[in-house]
């Protein structure tokens, strides 16, 4: 799997936009960018995918540069249940059926 | 049924005791996986099932046993542990054919301590 680069940690208000950034620069032109989040006792869960164009659904929204070298999450109003790691993971065409390999995530914090 | 089941939630074992940790799928996909996670580290890939055949195993100690009997059920025996094997065991399932695509589900993991 290509890697990926994330800042260790970010904090955050309730209520308030956050914006989870992600460098991959060597990503290839067939991998798509994955993130998933991991809430405090549980397992990871999916949160949002994308290849070229900017994707939204209920969860986030995925902007990527349009050069694919990095790519940022946005959760537009962030509550205490989004406290988590957030881990964004490089998936290419060939790999269907393989396992995620996670690196260090983000932990983002959020506040009253 | 748009869940991954994993049994027992919480699991205290001797070192010279034998378990075993279930997960149980009905989405029917046909990868299975098993992870491991220490406290404040991501998970670390041990075991992947691609239709009930193993297909990877990442240098896993021999003391951790997979099973996959059947495409719902993924067992992980445990034997002659040690006390640095208290972990949150963590198991996924996914398509195994969606392509680059999201679908990875995990359960909720069995947390795991050897004395």
């Amino acid at each position: 799997d290509a890697k990926t680069t994330q800042p260790n940690s970010m904090e955050s208000n309730e209520e308030e936009p956050v914006h989870l950034p992600c460098n991959h620069s060597t990503i290839s032109g067939t991998d798509y960018i994955h993130w998933y989040r991991q809430l405090p006792s549980q397992g990871p869960e999916y949160v949002i995918h994308g290849l070229t164009s900017n994707v939204n659904n209920r969860m986030a929204s995925l902007a990527i540069a349009e050069d694919r070298k990095s790519s940022t999450l946005i959760l537009h109003r962030a509550t205490l249940r989004d406290a988590a790691v957030y881990y964004c993971i490089l998936r290419g065409l060939n790999q269907a059926g393989t396992a995620l390999i996670f690196g260090k995530g983000t932990t983002l914090s959020v506040s009253s | 049924d748009t869940e991954v089941t994993q049994t027992p939630k919480h699991l205290v074992m001797g070192m010279t005791n034998k378990k075993s940790l279930k997960c149980e799928q009905h989405m029917g996909h046909r990868a299975m996986y098993w992870y491991k996670q220490k406290a404040k580290k991501p998970p670390e890939l041990m075991f992947v099932y691609s239709y009930e055949k193993l297909s990877i195993n990442e240098s896993v100690p021999s003391r951790f046993s997979p099973e996959c009997p059947n495409s719902s059920l993924l067992n992980l025996h445990l034997h002659a542990l040690q006390p640095e094997d208290s972990a949150l065991y963590l198991c996924a399932s996914s398509q195994g054919k969606e392509g680059a695509r999201g679908g990875y589900t995990f359960g909720s993991g069995t947390r795991l301590t050897v004395v």
